[in-house]
Protein backbone atom coordinates (compact mmCIF):
# COMPACT_ATOMS: atom_id res chain seq x y z
CA UNK A 1 0.00 0.00 0.00
CA UNK A 2 0.69 3.67 -0.29
CA UNK A 3 3.62 4.82 1.94
CA UNK A 4 3.88 8.33 4.55
CA UNK A 5 3.60 11.20 1.76
CA UNK A 6 4.94 14.61 2.71
CA UNK A 7 4.49 17.88 0.77
CA UNK A 8 6.43 19.95 -0.90
CA UNK A 9 9.52 17.64 -1.17
CA UNK A 10 11.00 21.18 -1.22
CA UNK A 11 10.39 24.53 0.68
CA UNK A 12 12.76 27.88 0.30
CA UNK A 13 11.63 30.85 2.13
CA UNK A 14 12.63 34.02 3.30
CA UNK A 15 13.70 34.64 7.12
CA UNK A 16 10.41 35.73 8.69
CA UNK A 17 7.82 34.17 6.48
CA UNK A 18 5.39 31.47 7.51
CA UNK A 19 5.49 27.90 6.20
CA UNK A 20 3.60 25.40 6.13
CA UNK A 21 4.35 21.71 5.67
CA UNK A 22 2.17 18.87 5.05
CA UNK A 23 1.98 15.26 6.02
CA UNK A 24 -0.33 12.14 4.86
CA UNK A 25 0.19 8.97 7.18
CA UNK A 26 -0.44 5.77 6.22
CA UNK A 27 -4.33 4.92 6.07
CA UNK A 28 -5.50 3.68 9.32
CA UNK A 29 -2.09 4.48 11.18
CA UNK A 30 -3.32 5.90 14.40
CA UNK A 31 -0.06 8.05 15.48
CA UNK A 32 1.68 10.45 14.03
CA UNK A 33 5.23 12.04 14.65
CA UNK A 34 7.39 14.43 13.10
CA UNK A 35 10.83 14.63 13.74
CA UNK A 36 14.08 17.07 11.81
CA UNK A 37 17.33 16.42 10.33
CA UNK A 38 19.77 19.01 10.28
CA UNK A 39 23.42 19.11 10.71
CA UNK A 40 24.64 19.03 13.91
CA UNK A 41 22.00 18.29 15.41
CA UNK A 42 20.96 14.47 14.20
CA UNK A 43 17.42 13.52 14.22
CA UNK A 44 15.30 15.27 16.50
CA UNK A 45 11.51 14.40 18.12
CA UNK A 46 9.17 17.26 17.20
CA UNK A 47 5.75 16.50 18.52
CA UNK A 48 3.48 12.99 18.43
CA UNK A 49 -0.18 12.67 17.74
CA UNK A 50 -2.26 9.18 19.39
CA UNK A 51 -5.36 9.20 18.22
CA UNK A 52 -7.60 11.89 20.13
CA UNK A 53 -5.13 12.17 23.03
CA UNK A 54 -3.24 15.35 23.80
CA UNK A 55 -0.67 15.92 22.04
CA UNK A 56 2.86 15.29 22.95
CA UNK A 57 4.40 18.79 21.76
CA UNK A 58 7.72 18.50 23.79
CA UNK A 59 9.89 18.58 21.10
CA UNK A 60 9.04 21.82 19.69
CA UNK A 61 11.86 24.29 19.99
CA UNK A 62 10.05 26.94 19.88
CA UNK A 63 6.37 28.72 20.07
CA UNK A 64 6.94 29.38 16.50
CA UNK A 65 6.07 26.21 15.74
CA UNK A 66 3.07 24.30 15.81
CA UNK A 67 1.15 21.55 14.22
CA UNK A 68 -2.20 20.15 13.91
CA UNK A 69 -3.78 16.54 12.91
CA UNK A 70 -7.05 17.06 11.35
CA UNK A 71 -9.55 14.34 11.33
CA UNK A 72 -7.13 11.92 12.95
CA UNK A 73 -5.22 11.81 9.56
CA UNK A 74 -3.24 14.74 7.52
CA UNK A 75 -0.95 16.59 9.98
CA UNK A 76 0.54 20.33 9.47
CA UNK A 77 3.49 21.57 10.84
CA UNK A 78 3.48 25.30 10.71
CA UNK A 79 6.57 27.50 11.11
CA UNK A 80 6.20 30.90 11.63
CA UNK A 81 8.69 33.82 11.09
CA UNK A 82 11.30 31.40 9.90
CA UNK A 83 14.90 31.77 11.08
CA UNK A 84 18.13 30.33 8.90
CA UNK A 85 18.35 28.11 12.07
CA UNK A 86 15.00 26.43 10.84
CA UNK A 87 16.77 24.99 7.52
CA UNK A 88 16.30 21.06 8.10
CA UNK A 89 14.94 18.21 6.66
CA UNK A 90 11.37 17.47 8.29
CA UNK A 91 10.39 14.20 8.68
CA UNK A 92 6.92 12.44 9.37
CA UNK A 93 6.26 9.20 10.33
CA UNK A 94 2.94 7.07 11.28
CA UNK A 95 2.65 3.99 13.13
CA UNK A 96 -0.38 1.75 13.78
CA UNK A 97 -0.87 1.93 17.65
CA UNK A 98 -2.55 -1.75 16.89
CA UNK A 99 0.78 -3.18 16.32
CA UNK A 100 2.92 -4.55 19.75
CA UNK A 101 6.08 -3.71 17.73
CA UNK A 102 5.47 0.30 17.25
CA UNK A 103 7.24 0.31 14.38
CA UNK A 104 7.55 3.84 12.73
CA UNK A 105 7.50 4.27 8.81
CA UNK A 106 9.04 7.38 8.09
CA UNK A 107 7.81 9.83 5.00
CA UNK A 108 10.48 11.18 2.30
CA UNK A 109 10.85 14.30 4.09
CA UNK A 110 10.55 18.17 3.07
CA UNK A 111 13.81 19.59 2.94
CA UNK A 112 13.54 23.44 4.04
CA UNK A 113 15.39 25.94 3.54
CA UNK A 114 15.63 29.37 5.46
CA UNK A 115 17.60 32.10 2.90
CA UNK B 1 16.21 11.92 30.09
CA UNK B 2 16.82 8.82 27.54
CA UNK B 3 19.89 9.61 24.93
CA UNK B 4 21.44 7.24 22.40
CA UNK B 5 25.23 7.77 21.48
CA UNK B 6 26.92 6.05 18.38
CA UNK B 7 30.66 5.69 18.86
CA UNK B 8 31.60 5.83 14.99
CA UNK B 9 30.78 8.62 13.15
CA UNK B 10 32.24 7.38 9.81
CA UNK B 11 32.95 4.19 9.03
CA UNK B 12 34.98 2.96 5.86
CA UNK B 13 35.13 -1.02 4.82
CA UNK B 14 35.92 -3.15 1.66
CA UNK B 15 33.46 -5.69 0.43
CA UNK B 16 33.23 -8.92 2.43
CA UNK B 17 34.98 -7.08 5.51
CA UNK B 18 33.03 -7.16 9.07
CA UNK B 19 30.96 -4.71 10.40
CA UNK B 20 29.98 -3.78 13.80
CA UNK B 21 28.74 -0.53 14.94
CA UNK B 22 28.26 0.41 17.86
CA UNK B 23 25.33 1.70 20.29
CA UNK B 24 24.71 2.83 23.68
CA UNK B 25 21.25 4.23 25.43
CA UNK B 26 20.67 5.31 28.53
CA UNK B 27 17.45 4.76 30.32
CA UNK B 28 16.88 3.22 33.08
CA UNK B 29 12.98 1.39 32.06
CA UNK B 30 11.74 -1.01 29.68
CA UNK B 31 13.07 0.27 26.30
CA UNK B 32 12.70 -1.03 22.60
CA UNK B 33 15.15 -0.68 20.56
CA UNK B 34 15.74 0.29 16.54
CA UNK B 35 17.82 0.56 13.73
CA UNK B 36 17.30 2.18 11.09
CA UNK B 37 18.52 2.90 7.67
CA UNK B 38 18.81 5.50 5.54
CA UNK B 39 20.14 4.90 1.76
CA UNK B 40 21.86 7.86 -0.55
CA UNK B 41 18.53 9.39 -1.63
CA UNK B 42 15.89 7.13 0.33
CA UNK B 43 14.07 7.88 3.33
CA UNK B 44 14.81 6.39 6.42
CA UNK B 45 13.77 2.22 6.58
CA UNK B 46 13.40 -0.15 9.73
CA UNK B 47 15.93 -2.68 9.73
CA UNK B 48 15.22 -4.62 12.60
CA UNK B 49 13.72 -3.97 16.38
CA UNK B 50 13.95 -5.58 19.81
CA UNK B 51 10.92 -5.85 21.84
CA UNK B 52 11.40 -8.45 24.19
CA UNK B 53 12.55 -12.28 23.71
CA UNK B 54 15.70 -13.12 22.07
CA UNK B 55 18.45 -10.54 22.78
CA UNK B 56 19.56 -11.48 19.35
CA UNK B 57 17.39 -10.04 16.58
CA UNK B 58 17.66 -10.68 12.51
CA UNK B 59 16.65 -8.23 10.14
CA UNK B 60 16.39 -7.59 6.50
CA UNK B 61 19.78 -7.53 4.20
CA UNK B 62 21.46 -9.86 6.81
CA UNK B 63 21.44 -7.70 9.52
CA UNK B 64 21.63 -8.16 12.95
CA UNK B 65 22.15 -6.58 16.00
CA UNK B 66 22.25 -7.86 19.71
CA UNK B 67 20.57 -6.54 23.00
CA UNK B 68 22.98 -6.69 25.97
CA UNK B 69 20.86 -4.77 29.05
CA UNK B 70 23.86 -5.00 31.48
CA UNK B 71 26.10 -3.00 28.85
CA UNK B 72 22.92 -0.88 27.77
CA UNK B 73 24.00 -1.66 24.54
CA UNK B 74 22.33 -2.65 20.81
CA UNK B 75 25.09 -3.18 18.37
CA UNK B 76 24.87 -3.71 14.71
CA UNK B 77 26.23 -6.08 12.79
CA UNK B 78 26.99 -8.02 9.21
CA UNK B 79 29.16 -10.73 8.82
CA UNK B 80 30.01 -9.51 4.90
CA UNK B 81 29.36 -6.22 3.72
CA UNK B 82 28.49 -5.15 0.28
CA UNK B 83 28.73 -2.19 -1.75
CA UNK B 84 25.07 -1.46 -1.77
CA UNK B 85 25.16 -1.30 2.24
CA UNK B 86 26.66 2.18 1.99
CA UNK B 87 24.28 4.06 3.89
CA UNK B 88 24.14 6.08 7.05
CA UNK B 89 22.73 3.99 9.98
CA UNK B 90 20.74 5.35 12.89
CA UNK B 91 20.03 3.59 16.46
CA UNK B 92 17.03 4.62 18.17
CA UNK B 93 15.34 4.13 21.41
CA UNK B 94 11.94 4.55 22.81
CA UNK B 95 10.48 3.63 26.12
CA UNK B 96 8.60 0.82 26.18
CA UNK B 97 4.26 0.21 26.45
CA UNK B 98 4.03 3.87 25.63
CA UNK B 99 5.03 3.38 21.79
CA UNK B 100 6.22 7.27 21.39
CA UNK B 101 8.48 9.29 20.68
CA UNK B 102 11.95 7.60 19.24
CA UNK B 103 15.40 9.29 20.35
CA UNK B 104 17.92 8.69 17.57
CA UNK B 105 21.88 8.57 18.05
CA UNK B 106 23.97 10.89 16.08
CA UNK B 107 23.93 8.20 12.62
CA UNK B 108 27.06 6.67 11.70
CA UNK B 109 27.89 7.02 7.92
CA UNK B 110 28.87 3.05 6.13
CA UNK B 111 30.86 3.92 2.94
CA UNK B 112 31.93 -0.12 1.25
CA UNK B 113 35.26 0.22 -1.16
CA UNK B 114 34.11 -2.21 -3.93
Amino acid sequence: GAGVSQSPSNKVTEKGKDVELRCDPISGHTALYWYRQSLGQGLEFLIYFQGNSAPDKSGLPSDRFSAERTGGSVSTLTIQRTQQEDSAVYLCASSSRQASSYEQYFGPGTRLTVT
Amino acid sequence: AQSVSQHNHHVILSEAASLELGCNYSYGGTVNLFWYVQYPGQHLQLLLKYFSGDPLVKGIKGFEAEFIKSKFSFNLRKPSVQWSDTAEYFCAVNSGNQGGKLIFGQGTELSVKP
